[in-house]
């Protein structure tokens, strides 16, 4: 089985530049995360869709970040205009309905640089 | 609000030494517990997944135990190896209201000597 994939693996931008990272889920899994980890901290949910209906965004600076899951499959999460402290890994999960059985499955992450 | 903490935040030892990985958290009503490792530069692997109705689960030279009571989850690795240096991380699902949401630890970084 495919994991989750994520593009790019790397980005550097300057501060007030915007970006958007990319995943793709496990075919068939109907949950998708988006996770921010800092430099020696755990991850935190930034937001969650189930199918392409977002469940939980509660943690997500909406002045800034945006997110969408088009046709319930891949994700895109965009940052316009970034600031340095969104310096991080960003990190996509998915898991088949809500991991209380199966788990979660997450991608390898894309760091962010913001200079 | 659920809290997690994991203690000691970094960890050496010599190679083939059993070692234990604490994890806490403040709220019992949880779903179930889950421990990653993740590699530098890397994103997280999924290790073991324990459900509340669970005391532990096991692979390999790993063992993970759940006391949702006391509100704590260690995880064991019996005759370490330099290979599993890394950092572990555990993370609980809330029980209550949930969505999934996953709620994280901030790491234990292991590492093991040759």
């Amino acid at each position: 089985e495919a994991g989750v994939a994520q593009s790019p693996r790397y980005k550097i931008i300057e501060k007030r530049q915007s970006v958007a990272f990319w995943c793709n889920p496990i075919s068939g899994h109907a949950t998708l995360y988006w996770y921010q980890q800092i430099l020696g901290q755990g991850p935190k949910l930034l937001i969650q869709f189930q199918n392409n209906g977002v469940v939980d965004d509660s943690q997500l600076p909406k002045d800034r970040f945006s997110a969408e899951r088009l046709k319930g499959v891949d994700s895109t999460l965009k940052i316009q205009p970034a600031k340095l402290e969104d310096s991080a890994v960003y990190l996509c999960a998915s898991s088949l309905g809500t991991g209380g059985r199966d788990g979660y499955t997450f991608g390898s992450g894309t760091r962010l640089t913001v200079v | 609000k659920q809290e997690v903490t994991q203690i000691p935040a970094a960890l050496s030892v010599p190679e083939g030494e059993n070692l234990v990985l604490n994890c806490s958290f403040t709220d019992s009503a949880i779903y179930n517990l889950q421990w990653f490792r993740q590699d530098p530069g890397k994103g997280l692997t999924s290790l073991l997944l324990i459900q509340s109705s669970q005391r532990e689960q096991t692979s390999g030279r790993l063992n993970a135990s759940l006391d949702k009571s006391s509100g704590r989850s260690t995880l064991y690795i019996a005759a370490s190896q330099p290979g599993d240096s890394a950092t572990y991380l555990c993370a609980v699902r809330p029980g209550s209201g949930n969505t999934g949401k996953l709620i994280f630890g901030q790491g234990t970084t292991l590492q093991v000597k040759p």
